[in-house]
């Protein structure tokens, strides 16, 4: 079974600054990985996802998120983060199979002005 | 806007009653998720249909009960309702349910229950 871990349950930072959103993974078998958002008052969205190639996977908003099999993370990053930014981030995992995508608990970014 | 559509929006109800949460995926898209999201258990995954059939089981309780019709849209069944199940239920669909899909989730239906 996999399982997946968000270590930072809220993650406050400044205008224009940069952002790591961590998650890691368990699993024993190969596995897919996304970042989804959550805006306010809204349902789930993708960000990116990895599948396989590339270990650097770039999505929407500027973000990007880094596959490390030896860690087993999937960081989401952004270089300058901007007020729409500040939502719910959701990393998730599933089994390279027919098989229920596992959400972590998510973490809330608050962008301060 | 993701092309899942839920209804109602919100539902208040009591303790005891039963409700029906109504999900039309995207246009082209076979399969189906239901989530139940609160502030203490989070995002938690109830279950999933393909093409009608029922492809797999989260933390659903006994007392919910949903179905995908022929038409591909899906209802989820609450009944015996308590407190606790007030919460945010969020309906996905995907186009062939494997896991590697993106799934698009509707806006959602917030239950009350009093």
């Amino acid at each position: 079974a996999q399982s997946v871990t968000q270590l930072d349950s809220q993650v406050p930072v400044f205008e224009e600054a940069p952002v790591e959103l961590r998650c890691n993974y368990s699993s024993s078998v190969s596995v897919y990985l996304f970042w989804y958002v959550q805006y306010p008052n809204q349902g789930l969205q993708l960000l990116l996802k990895y599948l396989s190639g590339s270990t650097l996977v770039k999505g929407i908003n500027g973000f990007e998120a880094e596959f490390n099999k030896s860690q087993t993370s999937f960081h989401l990053r952004k270089p300058s983060v901007h007020i729409s930014d500040t939502a719910e981030y959701f990393c998730a995992v599933s089994a390279a199979s027919y098989d229920k995508v596992i959400f972590g608990p998510g973490t809330s970014l608050s962008v301060i002005p | 806007d993701s092309g899942v559509t839920q209804t109602p929006k919100h539902l208040i109800t009591a303790t005891g009653q039963r409700v029906t949460l109504r999900c039309s995926p995207r246009s082209g898209d076979l399969s189906v998720y239901w989530y139940q999201q609160s502030l203490d258990q989070g995002l938690q995954f109830l279950i999933q249909y393909y093409n009608g059939e029922e492809r797999a089981k989260g933390n659903i309780l006994e007392r919910f009960s949903a179905q995908q019709f022929p038409d591909l849209h899906s209802e989820l069944n609450l009944s015996s309702l308590e407190l606790g199940d007030s919460a945010l239920y969020f309906c996905a669909s995907s186009v062939d349910g494997s896991g590697s899909d993106t799934q698009y989730f509707g806006p959602g239906t917030r239950l009350t229950v009093l």
